[in-house]
């Protein structure tokens, strides 16, 4: 069946490196949508991405869906510990168009 | 506020014992689902409705069962066939259900539901 997977899926980092996460969807995606879940909280929409190739960017997140649009990566640029958090991707599921969710990949900052 | 309000926070459930978890939304969406978070799992996708009196088994809904008589409600039943009910809950909305392209199909969450067996 159709799969979203991420890598990786734990990420341990020092305050001010750089921390990338990648999405691979098994079918093409017409969309991918990214998502921010704080520990004990629950997941906040960050962004979404709908043509081939598109870059977008938010502050230090920059967010980048592949050409052939079945993969997408989310980069960090100088992490900060308010980055803490599992991060998902997810794309619409093929038939009836609801979100499959990638694993996420938990992000921790050591201060 | 709009938004999405999950009841009870914290729940404990015994062994055999029916428990519902309270999810209403005040955003005028159509869309409601069901997820249920594991640690290193993600989220699946347990029941979603798309429109009142219509809801559709996700991915996990063994053990589950839903009812959507309000637009604005859609509690979960996690019954005592559910073999391993110790999750968090998570209820969410959208616009659209359905949509493959659009941004209707932005899901927003509540902000969860700890149900544990003792």
């Amino acid at each position: 069946g159709q799969q979203v997977m991420q890598i990786p899926q734990y990420q341990h980092v020092q305050e001010g490196e750089d921390f990338t996460t990648y999405c691979n969807s098994s079918t093409t995606l017409s969309n991918i949508q990214w998502y921010k879940q704080r520990p004990g909280g629950h997941p906040v929409f960050l962004i979404q991405l709908v043509k081939s190739g598109e870059v977008k960017k938010q502050k230090r997140l920059t967010f980048q869906f592949g050409e052939a649009k079945k993969n997408s990566s989310l980069h960090i640029t100088a992490t900060q510990t308010t980055d803490v958090g599992t991060y998902f991707c997810a794309g619409p599921r093929n038939q009836g168009g609801k979100l499959i969710f990638g694993q996420g990949t938990e992000l921790s900052v050591k201060p | 506020d709009g938004g999405i309000t999950q009841s009870p926070k914290y729940l404990f459930r015994k062994e055999g014992q029916n428990v519902t978890l309270s999810c209403e939304q005040n955003l005028n969406h159509d869309a409601m689902y069901w997820y249920r978070q594991d640690p290193g799992q993600g989220l699946r996708l347990i029941y979603y409705s798309q429109i009142v009196n219509d809801f559709q088994k996700g991915d996990i809904a063994e053990g589950y069962s839903v009812s959507r008589e309000k637009k604005e409600s859609f509690p979960l039943t996690v019954t005592s066939a559910q073999k391993n009910p110790t999750a968090f809950y998570l209820c969410a909305s959208s616009i659209a259900p359905g949509r493959t392209s659009s941004s209707g199909n932005t899901i927003y969450f509540g902000e969860g539901s700890w149900l544990t067996v003792v």
